[in-house]
Parts: structure tokens; C-alpha cells; sequence
């Protein structure tokens, strides 16, 4: 089974600086997906940024970018620019292709960073 | 238009109680999902339906039913609600095994008193 480590229960930074948000995660697959959540406090789930593990390019989406370690089974991600709407909860996750063509994809969740952007 | 839309948003209700939370996408994905976070906010699986058939069945009560009448929606009944039924209740989608991105819903907050 997969596992996803978030380190961080709790940062905070100030507002312009940059942040960096660390996740690990343990698997035996070599094809999988990763990607960073984020929970603002109204509670919506929204999709950050995504990597793909045969992707040695780490991604990148306007000030948000991840550092992907695969080897270590690392994927923390970068937030520059810090911005007042950055404050939320930051969930990493993992995702493994299911094995048949009919299967579905499921995402294994960290217990999350609660990141807050200081002004 | 919400890509992944759920009703209601909000729901307080008595143990005991029966309780649907209604979910359709229209993102034109095969796959949808019911992901339950607890009070300390993690997310966890509950059920997956690809194109209408019941995929995933994580270790849920048997109170806890997913319906899908088509591939844009996926329902979720629970039957005699018990406390440790709150949650915020997501729900979720994908394109399926040619897509692999999961798209979430605004969730639902369930408050069992």
C-alpha cells in the first residue's frame, strides 16, 4: 500500500516570501502520479499542480512549483511570491493507474500542512 | 458552470436519520468518487464508480450506499446517520484511464447532532 508523509503539520510565512511544503511518499510503483491540493478555509479541494513520475521535468504552474526527487520519493512543493490567498490547508497526494483498463484511479492523501501568509 | 457539483452543501441533521448528498459532473468523465474527510481533515476513500460500476469499496458501513443512475452523477444515501458520520463529504471525478487527474467537488458538510 502507498503512503504519503507530510512532515509539516503547521508553517506559516510572510506574505512576497517563498515557502516550501515537503512530502514523502513510499511506493514499490515505478508509473504513479503525484499532486499537491490545496483547502482554502471554505473548504473546496483544488487542484494545484500535478507531476507525472516519468516526467524527470519538474512542474511548474505560475508561482507554484515542485521539487520531484524521484529516487528519494520526494515531492515538495515551492511556493513563491507568497500571497494573503495562498493561506489553506496543502494536501500531497499520490496516485497510482489502475492495473486494468476498466479500473479507476485513487488518490492516497498526506494528513496535510496548514500553511498561513503572514501580511 | 461547477465542473463537479454537490447538494447540499450544508446538512444538519438527527441520529438516526436517512441522508442523500446528490453529486453530477459535466466534465464528460467516466469516473466518479465519494471521498469523506474526517474532523481532523483527512481525506480518505469511500467508493468509486467507473461508468456506472462500482469499482472501489473501501471499508465503509453497509449504511453508506452509492448510487449511480448515469455516468454524470453518483449519489451517496446513508442510512441510520450515527455522530462519527460527520464529515465533509467530496465528491470527485476523472476521465478515467485515459485521464488521470481527479477534480473535486465543494464538498458537503454533514453535521450529525
Amino acid at each position: 500500500a502507498q503512503t504519503v508523509t507530510q512532515s509539516q503539520p503547521e508553517m506559516s510565512v510572510q506574505e512576497a516570501e517563498t515557502v516550501t511544503l515537503s512530502c514523502t511518499y513510499d511506493t514499490s510503483e515505478s508509473n504513479y502520479y503525484l499532486f499537491w491540493y490545496k483547502q482554502p478555509p471554505s473548504r473546496q479541494m483544488i487542484l494545484v499542480i500535478r507531476q507525472e513520475a516519468y516526467k524527470q521535468q519538474n512542474a511548474t504552474e505560475n508561482r507554484f512549483s515542485v521539487n520531484f526527487q524521484k529516487a528519494a520519493k520526494s515531492f515538495s512543493l515551492k511556493i513563491s511570491d507568497s500571497q494573503l490567498g495562498d493561506t489553506a490547508m496543502y494536501f500531497c497526494a499520490f496516485m497510482k493507474p489502475p492495473y486494468s483498463g476498466a479500473g479507476s484511479y485513487q488518490l492516497t492523501f498526506g494528513k496535510g500542512t496548514k500553511l498561513s501568509v503572514i501580511p | 458552470d461547477t465542473a463537479v457539483s454537490q447538494t447540499p452543501k450544508y446538512l444538519v441533521t438527527q441520529m438516526g436519520n436517512d441522508k442523500s448528498i446528490k453529486c453530477e459532473q459535466n466534465l464528460g468523465h467516466d469516473t466518479m468518487y465519494w471521498y469523506k474527510q474526517d474532523s481532523k481533515k483527512f481525506l480518505k476513500i469511500m467508493f468509486s464508480y467507473n461508468n456506472k460500476e462500482l469499482i472501489i469499496n473501501e471499508t465503509v458501513p453497509n449504511r453508506f450506499s452509492p448510487k449511480s443512475p448515469d455516468k454524470a452523477h453518483l449519489n451517496l444515501h446513508i442510512n441510520s446517520l450515527e455522530l462519527g458520520d460527520s464529515a465533509v463529504y467530496f465528491c470527485a471525478s476523472s476521465r478515467g484511464p485515459s485521464g488521470n487527474t481527479i477534480y473535486f467537488g465543494e464538498g458537503s458538510w454533514l453535521t450529525v447532532v
